[in-house]
């Protein structure tokens, strides 16, 4: 149990394009996801958080507007990198947290590997 | 906010002995403290955690220690093997309605038979 998937697992895009990623709690239902980035070598760093039905909630120097975030389910959340840059590349990674195992986990995705050329 | 500390960044270790990695914390509120394990491309994945109001968790070879007066917290890993080897990050969280987690820098674990 606690499964959480990603789609899609890599992705390449060209600069100035937009890219969607997708998250899903495919075994439980999941009222607040994260999203995190990864850079190589290095720690994961929190983005932002989704609550469903309510906007998300971004982590200081964090643009809201160039990583939008939809969570429109209780198994599914969104970010789409809006007008990629080479430095959006990243590896992207998002969790959800399941009640029914316990106010605390967070279950990971994944992740989905972003290259923007 | 909350800053969280993690000792080694690499550790070594030659299979069948017994690896630690030592995490703290500063933000005496946190009472959520799990350990992830991430494999090179993958995402992380919950190995064990432990709350605030227990002192110590086991299973099978993996074991979490918790500090809460010197705020710190362990992870033991006994009898290694190859497959151990990844990447561990500890983290910490106060378990309030979003439970947002603070992560360390991570351990790189490797294992040599």
């Amino acid at each position: 149990g606690a499964v959480v998937s990603q789609h899609p697992s890599w992705v390449i895009c060209k600069s100035g394009t937009s890219v969607k990623i997708e998250c899903r709690s495919l075994d439980f239902q999941a009222t607040t996801m994260f999203w995190y980035r990864q850079f190589p070598k290095q720690s994961l760093m929190l983005m932002a958080t989704s609550n469903e039905g309510s906007k998300a909630t971004y982590e200081q120097g964090v643009e809201k507007d160039k990583f939008l975030i939809n969570h429109a389910s209780l198994t599914l959340s969104t970010l789409t990198v809006t007008s990629a840059h080479p430095e959006d590349s990243s590896f992207y990674i998002c969790s959800a947290r399941a009640l029914r195992q316990g106010p605390y986990e967070q279950y990971f995705g994944p992740g989905t590997r972003l290259t923007v050329t | 906010g909350e800053n969280v500390e993690q000792h080694p960044s690499t550790l070594s270790v030659q299979e069948g002995d017994s690896a630690v990695i030592k995490c703290t914390y500063s933000d005496s509120a946190s009472n959520y403290f799990p350990w992830y394990k991430q494999e090179l491309g993958k995402g992380p994945q919950l190995i064990i955690d432990i709350r605030s109001n227990v002192g110590e968790k086991k299973d099978q070879r993996i074991a979490v220690t918790l500090n809460k007066t010197a705020k710190h917290f362990s992870l033991h890993i006994t009898e290694t093997q190859p497959e151990d080897s990844a990447v561990y990050f500890c983290a910490a969280s106060i378990t309030d309605s979003w439970g947002k987690l603070q992560f360390g820098a991570g351990t790189q674990v490797v294992v040599t038979p």
